[in-house]
């Protein structure tokens, strides 16, 4: 049968806006943190990743800043483009584990 | 490189059948693979831990009975459906960790399996 499943938060924003996606983690302990973008039907890709020693981390038109003290995550997309449409997810590391756990994933709709 | 892909893409069967998926790494040694299922809408959830070689790891809730691992060689790992129910119904999606490198917390995944049980 059908799951119920959660009702995925949405960002939509206009192309050429920049983006911000939020990513409260749960694990104190964690010490690695990656975001990932999903299309539909596909596999997580890998986007940016931040070690816990780091605030902040850029890449090309990303950028992950972490917070530690309240556990939040964020990816700044700037110059948002249609075919950054997809799901967004955050994912945790604790070393002593050696297995990611995933956030909830939020859903960008980049209009034209 | 670090690409994993995964066998089949999507796959329908019969309610009680048993299904197989594959998840292979192509260019790299993979000592550990990771299995994950994905609902509807949403997010990944860790099934197992499968270490070549070894019995596989899996999270609380998960039946090692009805999700049979194998993880035989460096590049495949094998999940099997026993007895598909139509809860069973999900996306499937493979990870593999490259032991050559530093970073042993990099994963990368594959493009995942569709399952759908009738």
């Amino acid at each position: 049968g059908e799951s119920v499943g959660l009702h995925l938060p949405t960002l939509s924003v206009q192309e050429g806006d920049n983006s911000i996606i939020n990513c409260a983690y749960s694990n104190s302990a964690s010490d690695y943190f990656i975001w990932y973008k999903q299309e539909s039907g596909k596999g997580p890709q890998f986007i940016i990743d931040i070690r816990s020693n780091m605030d902040k981390r850029q890449g090309q038109r990303v950028t992950v800043l972490l917070n530690k003290t309240v556990k939040h995550l964020s990816l700044q997309i700037a110059a948002t483009q249609p075919g950054d449409s997809a799901v967004y997810f955050c994912a945790e590391n604790n070393t002593g584990f050696q297995k990611l756990v995933f956030g909830t994933g939020t859903r960008l709709l980049v209009s034209p | 490189g670090a690409v994993v892909s995964q066998h089949p893409s999507w796959v329908i069967c019969k309610s009680g059948t048993s299904v197989k998926i594959e998840c292979r790494s192509l260019d790299f040694q993979a000592t550990t693979m990771f299995w994950y299922r994905q609902f509807p809408k949403q997010s990944l959830m860790l099934m197992a831990t499968s270490n070549e070689g070894s019995k596989a790891t899996y999270e609380q809730g998960v039946e090692k009975d009805k999700f049979l691992i194998n993880h035989a060689s460096l590049t495949l790992s094998t999940l099997t459906v026993t007895s598909a129910h139509p809860e069973d119904s999900s996306f499937y999606i493979c990870s593999a960790r490259d032991q050559t490198r530093a970073l042993l917390y990099e994963q990368y995944f594959g493009p995942g399996t569709r399952l759908t049980v009738t």
